[in-house]
C-alpha cells in the first residue's frame, strides 16, 4: 500500500512568486494535515482538511490556502512568497486521528 | 500556551545511556501518538498510546501512558547513535477543535 506522497520533493521560488505543493493521502484516509516546520523547529499547524471542507485553521496570514479535492487529495497554496516561508511543508493523512507523513517538499524562497 | 509541553526540548547523550523524555498536557488525551523525524525527513510513527496506565515496548523503546491519560513519557535503553531525532508526540485535543496537536518536540542527540 502506498504511503503519503507529496510533491515535489524541493521547490525554489522567488520572493513574492507563488507555491503550489500537493499531497495524496493513503488510500482510504479521509483526512490531510498540512505543517510548516522551519529548520530545527518542531511541526506549526497549517490546515486540516476532512471530506473535502477545511477544518480547521492554524494562525498563518491569508496567504496560506489550500483545498481537498474529491479523490482526498490536497493542494497548499502560498501566495506573495516571503523570505520567511522557507520551510519544510509536511502533509499527514489521517483516518482515525493518527497521522501518517509524508517525506515532505522543502520550500526556498530566495 | 502550547496544548502538549514536551521535556526536556534538548538531550544530548553518550552512546549506552538511558534517557527519558515526557509529554504533558493539562487535558485528557483520547490517545496519543509518539513520533520520530529525522533531519529532512516526514515523521514516523513509533507507537500510539490508548489506555490510561498503558505500556508498550518497541525493542529499547518503553512507552509509558498516564493512568490520567494527561501524560506519557518515552524511555530508551542503553541509546545508539541511530536513535538521534526529534521525538513528537501528538493528540487530538478537543479545546484545539479536536485537530491533531503536535508538541514541541525533543531533541535527542546521542553521541558514539
Amino acid at each position: 500500500e502506498a504511503g503519503v506522497t507529496q510533491s515535489p520533493t524541493h521547490l525554489i521560488k522567488t520572493r513574492g512568486q507563488q507555491a503550489t505543493l500537493r499531497c495524496s493521502p493513503i488510500s482510504g484516509h479521509t483526512s490531510v494535515y498540512w505543517y510548516q516546520q522551519a529548520l530545527g523547529l518542531g511541526l506549526q499547524f497549517l490546515l486540516w482538511y476532512d471530506e473535502g471542507e477545511e477544518r480547521n485553521r492554524g494562525n498563518f496570514p491569508p496567504r496560506f490556502s489550500g483545498r481537498q479535492f474529491p479523490n482526498y487529495s490536497s493542494e497548499l497554496n502560498v501566495n506573495a512568497l516571503e523570505l520567511e516561508d522557507s520551510a519544510l511543508y509536511l502533509c499527514a493523512s489521517s483516518l482515525t486521528r493518527v497521522a501518517f507523513f509524508g517525506q515532505g517538499t522543502r520550500l526556498t524562497v530566495v | 500556551t502550547q496544548l502538549l509541553e514536551q521535556s526536556p526540548q534538548f538531550l544530548s547523550i553518550q552512546e549506552g545511556e538511558n534517557l527519558t523524555v515526557y509529554c504533558n498536557s493539562s487535558s485528557v488525551f483520547s490517545s496519543l501518538q509518539w513520533y520520530r523525524q529525522e533531519p529532512g525527513e516526514g515523521p514516523v510513527l513509533l507507537v500510539t498510546v490508548v489506555t490510561g496506565g498503558e505500556v508498550k515496548k518497541l525493542k529499547r523503546l518503553t512507552f509509558q501512558f498516564g493512568d490520567a491519560r494527561k501524560d506519557s513519557s518515552l524511555h530508551i535503553t542503553a541509546a545508539q547513535p541511530g536513535d538521534t531525532g526529534l521525538y513528537l508526540c501528538a493528540s487530538s485535543i478537543e479545546t484545539s477543535g479536536s485537530r491533531l496537536t503536535f508538541g514541541e518536540g525533543t531533541q535527542l542527540t546521542v553521541n558514539p
